[in-house]
């Protein structure tokens, strides 16, 4: 059975600090991606990451992906408020193509 | 990028009734995939459309309690069938979006389902 999970599934977070999600998977697959979902709105693209090793930069936001460890993180920096939303990290599945399995959702709160 | 429009946005539905919700892309997809958001979860996939086949669904989802259509390669219809207050849920729509570059998944706003 395919498993995503994602922590920490709460993330409380102080301005101009840093810190880490993790997304730990249990099968192989050809792409992981990282979406950011504002409460009462619809999903927004982050990242897509395609290949071991890829790492990708917005903003304060980076993303990187080791298919060995079947491990991706989103690591923010220096955290301001409008960073505050809940982000999920969703596998491809390797099945059938463009379906994704998410993860639970890591729900990120930044304050002062 | 690909822009997907979802109707209605948000509805309160009674018990027993049947609400479709539509899904419009202004560009041509090859499949489009239908998700629920059960409230404070995260997303799960029900199904599959595909245009000039039947869709296909994932394990805990059936097509009497959700069919679905895809009349043509840039729209769908999902309806939620004799509604309880368990399916009171978001449901989007999802596409690749050839516009972002290959790869990309992208939603649509997402249907806010309310049953009473």
């Amino acid at each position: 059975e395919l498993k995503v999970e994602q922590n920490p599934l709460f993330l409380s977070m102080q301005e101009g600090k840093n810190y880490t999600i993790y997304c730990n998977y249990s099968t192989t697959s050809d792409r992981l991606y990282w979406y950011r979902q504002d409460p009462g709105k619809s999903l927004e693209s982050l990242f897509v990451l395609l290949s071991n090793g890829a790492v990708k930069q917005e903003g304060r936001l980076m993303a990187s992906l080791d298919t060995k460890a079947r491990l991706s993180t989103l690591h923010i920096t220096a955290a301001v408020h409008d960073l505050s939303a809940t982000y999920f990290c969703a596998l491809h599945r390797t099945d059938s193509w463009g379906k994704l399995q998410f993860g639970a959702g890591t729900q990120v709160v930044v304050t002062p | 990028s690909a822009v997907i429009s979802q109707k209605p946005s948000r509805d309160i539905c009674q018990r027993g009734t049947s609400l479709t919700i539509q899904c419009q892309v202004d560009s041509q997809v090859t499949m489009m995939f239908w998700y629920r958001q059960q409230p404070g979860q995260s997303l799960t996939l029900i199904a599959t459309a595909n245009q000039g086949s039947e869709a296909t669904y994932e394990s805990g989802f059936v097509i009497d309690k959700f069919p679905i259509s895809r009349p043509n390669l840039t729209f769908s219809t999902l309806t939620v069938s004799n509604m309880s207050p368990e399916d009171s849920s978001i449901y989007l729509c999802s596409v690749e979006d050839h516009g972002s570059g290959a790869n990309v998944l992208t939603f649509g706003a997402g249907s806010r389902l309310t049953v009473l």
